[in-house]
């Protein structure tokens, strides 16, 4: 079946390193795929996306990375702060508008080490 | 930013009891949709809404669920037979508009426990 998943359930790093956060998808059709971060008590909050003809994209101190052969997806974090500390996750969107729907990833646990 | 609203944030219900989660979506925005999470799983699809009407729905989505838009502002969420498995984190969401690359804006949640 299809799905969209997180390789390891939990991250830690020192605060200041760069963190990666890395997704597998299993839908070659795939064509949008969005990050998200969720921190404790709150929805899911839009990170950064990227479409399924473009390789990188970057935004502020984030870095979103996509191997279309090998199906995966990564986050990249620069000088990871403490404010970082969440649960991440990857999703894909199918479609647009009404049809528009988001799979969701297990979520990967983010802790920052002061 | 605008936010997408949420209540209540905790709900607590006996089995078997009716529930109305309610949402008020981003003003300007057409599409709304209800996920919910259960504690340490990932995020899933409940039903997407346009136009008054469902658009799509996944198999949680059963009879038990239903969706209304009673007003200019509100979109809520009724189960109508709690069951303990229903026990989650509900988010409403929208979207503004039909581009695939358009952000989808989550509310804060409502936690639903069914005792």
């Amino acid at each position: 079946g299809e799905s969209v998943g997180l390789h390891l359930p939990t991250l830690s790093v020192q605060e200041g390193d760069n963190s990666i956060i890395n997704c597998a998808y299993s839908n070659s059709a795939s064509d949008y795929f969005i990050w998200y971060k969720q921190e404790s008590g709150k929805g899911p909050q839009f990170i950064i996306d990227i479409r399924s003809n473009m390789d990188k994209r970057q935004g502020q101190r984030v870095t979103v990375l996509l191997n279309k052969t090998v199906k995966h997806l990564s986050l990249q974090i620069a000088a990871t702060q403490p404010g970082d500390s969440a649960v991440y996750f990857c999703a894909e969107n199918r479609a647009a508008g009404a049809n528009s729907k988001l799979t969701f990833g297990k979520g990967i646990t983010l802790s920052v080490r002061p | 930013e605008p936010e997408v609203t949420q209540t209540p944030s905790h709900q607590v219900t006996q089995m078997g009891q009716e529930v109305i989660l309610r949402c008020v979506p981003i003003s300007n925005h057409l599409y709304f949709y209800w996920y919910r999470q259960i504690l340490g799983q990932k995020v899933e699809f409940l039903v997407s809404f346009y136009n008054n009407e469902i658009s799509e729905k996944s198999e949680i989505f059963d009879d038990q669920f239903s969706v209304e838009r009673p007003d200019g502002s509100n979109f809520t969420l009724k189960i109508r037979s709690t069951k303990l498995e229903d026990s989650a984190m509900y988010f409403c969401a929208s979207l503004r508009g039909t581009t695939i690359n358009e952000k989808l804006f989550f509310g804060s949640g409502t936690q639903l426990s069914v005792l």
